[in-house]
């Protein structure tokens, strides 16, 4: 299966300011995710990030508060823009091959906004 | 409506015994797919199983297997002969139809005893 690397791990921010995170895939990929888990939660997918074109964004979530690139098929990056401690939460990248494929994540980043 | 239902927050299972982690699940669609994940305290995504919905038969994997119920849309994991490694968080999931984006229940935390 794919090798996702996350980055950053983890990381403590102010808010108002904004994080991007990156997600790198060391092979072609059809699709990729952007979950959020929120502590003690489940995972809430908030877009899937579309190569060459701009993101599809589930409910609740948008394009101003969490812009995402995707400039291949092995990269992407998610930013939590403006943050605000409610923003404190696990972001994951996934990715999957199609078909019966199941998704695998990424290590995850662990933000916390003071 | 919730689309993945685990009824069961937390569960205390003694080691060596085998466990039954429920989950039913709401569609419409013919075609889905049903996937089991395991997070332990680490945080990792760990892909467990998954069942197709024209499976006729239930996977397995090692000591998982899924006990899948098309008429009731259950799909509950089996885990046999259980270790203490097995303590984790664990997810029922779903991918509806010709959707890409698989969306996860609220998670059964699984506790095993020595």
């Amino acid at each position: 299966s794919a090798v996702i690397s996350q980055k950053p791990s983890r990381d403590i921010c102010q808010r108002g300011t904004s994080l991007t995170i990156q997600c790198q895939v060391d092979s072609q990929v059809t699709m990729m995710f952007w979950y959020r888990q929120q502590p003690g939660q489940s995972l809430t997918l908030i877009a899937t990030a579309n190569q060459g074109s701009e993101a599809t964004y589930e409910s609740g979530f948008v394009i101003d508060k969490f812009p995402i690139s995707r400039p291949n098929l092995t990269f992407s990056t998610l930013t939590v823009s403006n943050m605000s401690p409610e923003d404190s939460s696990i972001y994951l990248c996934s990715v999957a091959e199609g078909g019966n494929s199941p998704l695998h994540f990424g290590n995850g980043t662990r933000l916390t906004v003071t | 409506a919730q689309k993945i239902t685990q009824t069961q927050p937390g569960m205390f299972v003694q080691e060596k015994e085998a466990v039954t982690l429920d989950c039913t699940y709401d569609t419409s669609d013919q075609s889905y797919g049903l996937f089991w994940y395991k997070q332990p305290s680490s945080g990792e995504m760990i892909f467990l199983i998954y069942q197709g919905s024209y499976d006729e038969q239930n996977a397995t994997e090692g000591r998982y297997s899924l006990n899948f119920q098309k008429a009731r849309k259950s799909a509950n994991l089996v885990i046999s002969a259980s270790q203490l490694g097995d303590s984790a968080m664990y997810f029922c999931a779903m991918r509806e139809g010709q959707d890409d984006k698989i969306i996860f229940g609220k998670g059964t935390r699984l506790h095993i005893l020595p």
